[in-house]
């Protein structure tokens, strides 16, 4: 099975200020078919299911704002929220769906600072 | 706009059996693979199992294999979950999703609200 590794497991950060978490396959999650990393972001605020971020590593999900921006390939992913707002606080998780079982992070719970 | 309404979720005891539901609504069901995704009260997301677009194909966490089944109804635009040999670590919210392409499976897009499930004597 692939592991997923988030971190931090933790974060603060400022209003405005810039948010960054990481993700780490135990594997390589890049399909050489398509050339595309089967890696998915996603935010659950409390009391609430997740909700779709991104998909494709770096495509953002229709309706989702444009301060939240997915990178990396290969094994190494980074979630990034450009200008922190009050409604983000939330925890995050990101997915592979490279092959089943599919596999979550730990989740990486973001705060205001 | 997509809709997904789970039942089923109820205080079972350790060996029970439990069939979960799920109703779908606002896309043609029958284009997509289907998932169940549980997350026990808090804790984080833990991916259960995977059914294609025709009920076809099948896939489960290594954790509910053997006890667990998947099947979805196309003509009643319905998914099931039939949990069998029920645990204490079973115990979670139970959340309906649908996958995101046409076809063969990919992320998951919209969940349901979830059911919660909770195993004890």
């Amino acid at each position: 099975d692939i592991v997923m590794t988030q971190s931090p497991d933790s974060l603060a950060v400022s209003l405005g200020e810039r948010a960054t978490i990481n993700c780490k396959s135990s594997q390589s999650i890049l399909h050489s078919s398509n050339n595309k990393d089967y890696l998915a972001w996603y935010q659950q605020k409390p009391g609430q299911p997740p909700n779709l971020l991104i998909y494709w590593a770096s495509t953002r999900q229709s309706g989702v704002p444009d301060r939240f921006s997915g990178s990396g390939s290969g094994t190494d992913f980074t979630l990034t929220i450009s200008s922190l707002q009050a409604e983000d606080v939330a925890v995050y998780y990101c997915l592979q769906y490279y092959s089943t079982p599919y596999t979550f992070g730990q989740g990486t719970n973001l705060e205001i600072k | 706009e997509v809709q997904l309404v789970e039942s089923g979720g109820v205080v079972v005891q350790p060996g029970g059996s439990l069939r979960l539901s799920c109703a779908a609504s606002g896309f043609t069901f029958d284009d997509y693979a289907m998932h169940w995704v549980r997350q026990a009260p808090g804790k984080g997301l833990e991916w259960v199992s995977l059914i294609s677009w025709d009920g076809g194909n099948t896939y489960y966490a290594d954790s509910v294999k053997g006890r667990f089944t998947i099947s979805r109804d196309n003509n009643k635009n319905s998914l099931y979950l039939q949990m069998n040999s029920l645990r204490a670590e079973d115990t979670a919210f139970y959340y309906c999703a649908k996958d995101g392409v046409v076809g063969p499976s990919g992320w998951v897009d919209y969940w349901g609200q979830g059911t919660l499930v909770t195993v004890s004597s």
